[in-house]
């Protein structure tokens, strides 16, 4: 079993649905959670952090993170063109690595 | 200012060159990293280095090799590289080493190496 599963996608969503994301784990000393935007031929861009369990919201995404059932999502609301990219979802334990999943691409349909 | 920035954006190289890809940040970060990343795939980890000194070294061939002059710069020498080294790099940094405690790691732009 892979650390971090996620679904490669592609997902497709018309413009102003509310998107989730989701990434499973397998190792229980994940304690910090990232999501990353990549567009193509670019670098990540951080979009949100989260440390254990709980919601973070910021403007239209929100991040959960249940660690009972080792399993992270994001959420777009009102999701627009711009959003479509790939979305990385990254955990740490307490040393200096970042552990990526495949990544998701979205695409927004106007 | 969170940004990361790498130069150059775009490098072609012979597999018998020298060349040498670079990575600043001016945010006081002590950890700086080097991705690869192949396409449509996720980065995968290099080299951390924390406090300038290197932590890690993910079992990366001896053709790529680190310097961190000071706490804002990274450097990744190349040299020998084979066709199948072309990837984007991307260079990272975060407040401290350990990238839990410090929250957030931030990425460059990448350059985009072929070798050919």
């Amino acid at each position: 079993q892979k650390e971090v599963e996620q679904d490669p996608g592609p997902l497709s969503v018309p413009e102003g649905a509310i998107v989730s994301l989701n990434c499973t784990y397998s190792n229980s000393a994940f304690q910090y959670f990232m999501w990353y935007r990549q567009y193509s031929r670019k670098g990540p861009e951080l979009l949100m952090y989260t440390y254990s369990s709980g919601n973070k919201e910021d403007g239209r995404f929100t991040a959960q993170v249940d660690k009972s059932s080792k399993y992270i999502s994001l959420f777009i609301r009102d999701s627009q063109p711009s959003d479509s990219a790939t979305y990385l979802c990254a955990m740490s334990p307490r040393d200096d690595k970042i552990i990526f999943g495949k990544g998701t691409r979205l695409h927004i349909l106007p | 200012d969170t940004e990361v920035t790498q130069t150059p954006k775009h490098l072609v190289m012979g597999m018998t060159n020298k060349k040498s890809l670079k990575c600043e940040q001016h945010m006081g970060h002590r950890a700086m990293y080097w991705y690869k990343q192949k396409a449509k795939k996720p980065p995968e980890l290099m080299f951390v280095y924390s406090y300038e000194k290197l932590s890690i070294n993910e079992s990366v061939p001896s053709r790529f090799s680190p310097e961190c002059p000071n706490s804002s710069l990274l450097n990744l020498h190349l040299h020998a590289l084979q066709p199948e080294d072309s990837a984007l790099y991307l260079c990272a940094s975060s407040q401290y080493p350990r990238v839990g405690s410090s929250g957030e790691a931030f990425f460059g732009q990448g350059t985009r190496l072929t070798v050919v």
